[in-house]
């Protein structure tokens, strides 16, 4: 099956300091990535989508500049959350599809920022 | 009206029980449905994917699609404790993996 790895999966830091989360498709080359934030007991809310080689396309109200997404090969995309902040707070999974095929996520990173 | 609407729950049953889960949705464009399964603390599981209307069977699992009431369904048969988790449905106009709208998901609790 496809395989989709997500690292950290737990990562608690200070206000002001900027994350990384790394998103690997295993045992697939991803056509194209997602990048998601899940609130407790809520459904997933889209943040951006990367196409390998180019830049995402972030929804409406996620903001390009404090979530930098980089997308270098077919099979990694990272998220950087810079200085985070306590608001930033979440739960962020990624996920990765290939063409006509459904989406497989990762297993989701909390962050916690002090 | 929501695009997808799932009824969040929570779901308890038996173990053993007969398991209905459904969604509708409003727009009639949505040919792609898929179901997820989520345990707490973990990204989405693909269960399931089907295209159109039909039912399609997967060992427990059985997902049902009738375009014409917008209703989509999946059905977990002899359901077992690990099953409890959430249930969401997701579906597209376009293809399986790309522009799709996830329903808010069922707590599904499947109780010894």
């Amino acid at each position: 099956g496809a395989v989709v790895s997500q690292h950290p999966s737990r990562v608690i830091c200070k206000s002001g300091t900027s994350v990384k989360i790394e998103c690997r498709s295993l045992d697939f080359q991803a056509t194209t990535m997602f990048w998601y934030r899940q609130f407790p007991k809520k459904s997933l809310m889209l943040m951006a989508t990367s196409n390998e080689g180019s830049k995402a396309t972030y929804e409406q109200g996620v903001e390009k500049d404090k979530f930098l997404i980089n997308h270098a090969s077919l099979t990694l995309s990272t998220l950087t959350v810079t200085s985070a902040h306590p608001e930033d707070s979440s739960f962020y999974i990624c996920s990765a599809r290939r063409e006509n095929q459904p989406q497989h996520f990762g297993d989701g990173t909390r962050l916690s920022i002090l | 009206q929501k695009e997808v609407e799932q009824d969040p729950g929570p779901l308890s049953v038996p173990e053993g029980a007969i398991v209905s889960l459904n969604c509708t949705y409003s727009n009639s464009a949505f040919q792609y449905f898929m179901w997820y399964r989520q345990y707490s603390r973990k990204g989405p599981e693909l269960l399931m994917y089907t295209y159109s209307s039909g039912n399609k069977e997967d060992g427990r699992f059985t997902a049902q699609v009738d375009k014409s009431s917008k209703y989509i369904s999946l059905f977990i048969r002899d359901s077992q404790p690990s099953d409890s988790a959430t249930y969401l449905c997701a579906m597209s106009a376009f293809n399986y993996g790309q522009n799709f709208v996830f329903g808010p998901g069922t707590r599904l609790s499947v109780l010894p």
